[in-house]
């Protein structure tokens, strides 16, 4: 059971526009910035969004991030086949003193 | 351009100790304001995270894994590594090295990973 709650699967149509939530505490998302990954199948995790809502340089401006109060979302335009992937999201907890995951949402390109 | 690689035995017995490295190349490990640590993700599950090191020696550990987990870095290799002791099946997963840097919490480059069972 993960601190940080993602529904564990979401579906779109190529094209469409997909979001994926996460929802936390006050004190991981409440008080920290929320990181998004996305893991290819058979692949290493890839830094998609950090300090809520930044792009690492070569992430298309097709995600996007966001946060409100103890919840964030990550959101994903244009959808393509290759989107097709498991998406994590990650943030500093105070109380536990260490990094959480949420349990992962894995996206289905219909 | 920054490369990490995961490197250690495949296979641990239980109750032993499990250790990994993480070989940087393309950088260095003691560049300022970076943070090195390891994740891992037991079969079919999630990603769980199990430490990081700061590049100035701090450690930050897993509160879960936190007594059985050491993080040490080796600046004339090149190198960080990873010790976990006391292992059960319940270690068995994919193992990450992986380095954090506009927060411990963003990682932005990874290894492929390595797989390690526990069993006997």
């Amino acid at each position: 059971q993960s601190v940080l709650t993602q529904p564990p699967s979401a579906s779109g149509t190529p094209g469409q526009r997909v979001t994926i939530s996460c929802s936390g505490s006050r004190s991981n998302i409440g008080s920290n910035s929320v990181n998004w990954y996305q893991q290819l199948p058979g692949t290493a995790p890839k830094l998609l969004i950090h300090s809520n809502n930044q792009r690492p340089s070569g992430v298309p401006d097709r995600f996007s991030g966001s946060k409100s109060g103890t919840s964030a979302s990550l959101a994903i335009s244009g959808l393509q086949s290759g989107d097709e992937a498991d998406y994590y999201c990650a943030v500093w907890d105070d109380s536990l003193n260490g990094v959480v995951f949420g349990g992962g949402t894995k996206l289905t390109v219909l | 351009q920054l490369q990490l690689q995961e490197s250690g035995p495949g296979l641990v017995k239980p109750s032993e100790t499990l250790s990994l490295t993480c070989t940087v190349s393309g950088g260095s490990v003691s560049s300022s304001s970076y943070y090195w640590g390891w994740i891992r993700q037991p079969p079919g599950k999630g990603l769980e995270w199990i430490g990081s090191m700061y590049y100035s020696g701090s450690t930050y550990y897993n509160p879960s894994l936190k007594s059985r987990v050491t993080i040490s870095v080796d600046t004339s290799k090149n190198q960080f590594s990873l010790n976990l002791s006391s292992v059960t099946a319940a270690d068995t997963g994919l193992y990450y090295c992986a380095r954090g840097r506009y927060q411990l919490v963003s990682m932005d480059v990874w290894g492929i990973g390595t797989t390690v069972t526990v069993s006997s």
